[in-house]
């Protein structure tokens, strides 16, 4: 199986600032990486497929980079509807199905 | 307008078997590339990937899952089911269901999701 870490798991920022969250797949997944924002009792909602195409009407302060291994999602200019649960995804035909990340939320300092 | 909402018990006993309904509109499912899958979350965890279902039949499972699941769709009513048999106290999660496309390869439209308690 293809395992995914996220770093940082928590991270404190304030209006404004510039953030990355950092994203790890076990082995190479070309670019079949997604990032979904989580806010409380609410359904994760896409934000970026094949690891930098942002999805329609999502803000473009929100960009990710990446293949193979290492993917980044950065907000450029963080706003308070900003403050939530990150995960990443991987989907892999030959692992056989999709992965989540275990999250980074991100807290207002 | 697409949408998906899942449906089904609140409340499961341990080992019994429970069933979801997710039901889709503004899409269909026979059309080439959609595909349909469920994702849970337990409290305050991680979101899990279950199943996925395209729109050729083709299902994919969490090979990780220590937990037999099925998933199946109707195309006539714009249905998918996901069955869990012998559930557990570990079961208890939000179950989500959501709609992908092949080239996708994520998820893009979500449920609002279900919250499922397996207790006696």
């Amino acid at each position: 199986d293809i395992q995914l870490t996220q770093s940082p798991s928590f991270l404190s920022a304030s209006v404004g600032d510039r953030i990355t969250i950092t994203c790890r797949a076990s082995q190479g997944i070309r670019t079949s990486l997604a990032w979904y924002q989580q806010k409380p009792g609410k359904a994760p909602y896409l934000l970026i497929y094949g690891a930098s195409t942002l999805q329609s009407q999502v803000p473009s302060r929100f960009s990710g980079r990446g293949s193979g291994t290492e993917f980044t999602l950065t907000i450029r200019s963080l706003q308070p509807e900003d403050f939530a649960t990150y995960y990443c995804q991987q989907f892999s035909s030959s692992s056989q199905g999709f992965t989540f990340g275990p999250g980074t939320k991100v807290d207002l300092k | 307008q697409i949408t998906l909402k899942e449906s089904g018990p609140t409340l499961v006993k341990p080992t019994q078997t429970l069933t979801l309904t997710c039901s889709l509109s503004g899409f269909a499912l026979g059309s080439t590339g959609v595909g349909v899958g469920w994702i849970r979350q337990p409290p305050g965890k991680a979101l899990e990937w279950l199943a996925v279902i395209y729109w050729d039949d083709n299902k994919l499972y969490n090979p990780s899952l220590e937990r037999e699941v099925t998933i199946t769709q109707d195309t006539s009513t714009n249905q998918v089911v996901l069955t869990v048999t012998k559930t557990h106290p570990v079961d208890t999660a939000t179950y989500y269901c959501a709609r992908t496309v092949t080239n996708l390869k994520a998820f893009d439209f979500w449920g609002q999701g279900l919250l499922v308690t397996v207790s006696s």
